[in-house]
C-alpha cells in the first residue's frame, strides 16, 4: 500500500542551526502538507503546498520556515534557525486533491532542539 | 484560531464495551475525518465523512457527520486491547476547490482494561 515516508525519523540539532526535514508523498497525490505535534498536544497545521507554491499557511509558519519541492518526489521543510520551542514531531501528509480530501500522514520526524 | 472541542479527553473501558467520542465546533466544516495515533507514530486515517448526515462504518467503527456540519461522533463497538491509542477528529474546509488545512481536536485517549 502506498505511504508517505519521512526522513530522518529522529533529528537532534543545536539551537540556531538549520534543519531540513524530508518527505516523499504518495506518488499520485497533488497536495502536500506539514503539521507538527508538540509532545502531548494536538496536531497543528503548518503549511499546505499545491502546484509548486504555498496555498495556505498558519501563523506558526513564520519566516524561519520554508518548504520546497526540489524534484518530482521530495517535499522538504526547512527551519532556518531552530529554537528550543521548535522541538516537536513533524508530520508530512499528502492528499489526492479536489473531491478526495483524505490526507495520509507519514510516520513523522521527531525534532529535538538542544 | 478555530478550535474543535473533542470529548472525552480520556476514557478507561472494559474489553468488549462500546465506546463513543465526539467533536463539536462553532464553525461549519465540509469534511470530518477521524484518525488514530499510536505512540511515536503518525495519525492513521480511520474514517472520512463528506456529507452532512452521512453515517459511515469501517469494521467495528462507525462515524457520523452531524446535520449542522458542526459536529461528528465516532463509535467503537466491542472494544479490544489493540483499540488503545489516541483518537483525533479533524475538520476541513474547502475554499473554492483549494484544500483547506485540517483542524484537529485535542484527542481522546482510550485505554482498555484487558
Amino acid at each position: 500500500e502506498p505511504e508517505v515516508t519521512q526522513t530522518p525519523s529522529h533529528q537532534v540539532t543545536q539551537m540556531g542551526q538549520e534543519v531540513i526535514l524530508r518527505c516523499v508523498p504518495i506518488s499520485n497525490h497533488l497536495y502536500f502538507y506539514w503539521y507538527r505535534q508538540i509532545l502531548g498536544q494536538k496536531v497543528e497545521f503548518l503549511v499546505s503546498f499545491y502546484n509548486n507554491e504555498i496555498s495556505e499557511k498558519s501563523e506558526i509558519f513564520d519566516d524561519q520556515f520554508s518548504v520546497e519541492r526540489p524534484d518530482g518526489s521530495n517535499f522538504t521543510l526547512k527551519i532556518r534557525s531552530t529554537k528550543l520551542e521548535d522541538s516537536a514531531m513533524y508530520f508530512c501528509a499528502s492528499s489526492v486533491g479536489q473531491g478526495e480530501t483524505e490526507a495520509f500522514f507519514g510516520q513523522g520526524t521527531r525534532l529535538t532542539v538542544v | 484560531g478555530q478550535q474543535l472541542n473533542q470529548s472525552p479527553q480520556s476514557m478507561f473501558i472494559q474489553e468488549g464495551e462500546d465506546v463513543s467520542m465526539n467533536c463539536t465546533s462553532s464553525s461549519i466544516f465540509n469534511t470530518w475525518l477521524w484518525y488514530k495515533q499510536d505512540p511515536g507514530e503518525g495519525p492513521v486515517l480511520l474514517i472520512a465523512l463528506y456529507k452532512a448526515g452521512e453515517l459511515t462504518s469501517n469494521g467495528r467503527l462507525t462515524a457520523q457527520f452531524g446535520i449542522t456540519r458542526k459536529d461528528s461522533f465516532l463509535n467503537i463497538s466491542a472494544s479490544i486491547p489493540s483499540d488503545v491509542g489516541i483518537y483525533f477528529c479533524a475538520g476541513q474546509k474547502d475554499y473554492g476547490g483549494s484544500q483547506g488545512n485540517l483542524i484537529f481536536g485535542k484527542g481522546t485517549k482510550l485505554s482498555v482494561k484487558p
